[in-house]
């Protein structure tokens, strides 16, 4: 049972654009959300993350959306870069210091 | 953040035999995780590495296979047993960090190749 989501495999934005990737949830239990960045042959890389309590956290290019009702979070990069190549997951928990559940990835290609 | 690395970054063993992980934290943190990431797939978590007491596994994992170690706060071992293919993944630990330990930071991972 997949709890977390991200439908999309695969994305490719034009460099200056903005990338969008998305997140759906099943279990509205989850109160913590958390973007990672991967590159291959390294450990994720956290990005940003958002409580339940908010629907919006922004960090620079980065800005997570959260949408309870819908269980849905999204991720928006702008402008996106060459260097925002990459795979990026997101992952839910349940309250601090506990375990992260993972999405299946989205691999993002940013083209010049 | 923290500074984590893991030793060894890569091996290739043969089937049947053990591989030790080492995870060095350079400082003291209170929650520690082992991650395993197949070929294709997601994270998936094996356990949380618990400072004086034996780890908690996740279920489909179990001691006899993943035994972990935590002798202190800033160092963890996971070993890998009884090696199959199916064993072939990236593993990797992480770190609870933030005012309330909310966000998890991962070192570099482990490729693991069984032959």
């Amino acid at each position: 049972d997949q709890q977390v989501k991200q439908n999309s495999p695969s994305l490719s934005v034009q460099e200056g654009r903005i990338s969008i990737l998305n997140c759906d949830y099943t279990n509205s239990m989850f109160d913590y959300f958390l973007w990672y960045k991967k590159y291959p042959a390294e450990g994720p890389t956290f990005l940003i993350s958002i409580s339940s309590i908010k629907d919006k956290n922004e960090d620079g290019r980065f800005t997570v959306f959260l949408n309870k009702s819908a269980k849905h979070l999204s991720l928006h990069i702008v402008p996106s870069q060459p260097g925002d190549s990459a795979v990026y997951f997101c992952a839910a928990s349940f309250g601090t210091a506990s375990k992260l559940t993972f999405g299946t990835g989205t691999r993002l290609q940013v083209t010049l | 953040s923290a500074v984590i690395s893991q030793k060894p970054s890569r091996d290739i063993c043969q089937r049947g035999t053990s591989l030790t992980i080492q995870c060095q934290v350079d400082s003291q943190v209170t929650m520690m995780f082992w991650y395993r990431q197949q070929p294709g797939q997601s994270l998936t978590l094996i356990a949380t590495a618990n400072q004086g007491s034996e780890a908690t596994y996740e279920s489909g994992f179990v001691i006899d296979k993943f035994p972990i170690s935590r002798p202190n706060l800033t160092f963890s071992t996971l070993t890998v047993s009884n090696m199959s293919p199916e064993d072939s993944s990236i593993y990797l630990c992480s770190v609870a960090l933030g005012t309330s330990g909310e966000t998890q930071y991962f070192g570099p991972g482990t490729r693991l190749l069984v032959l």
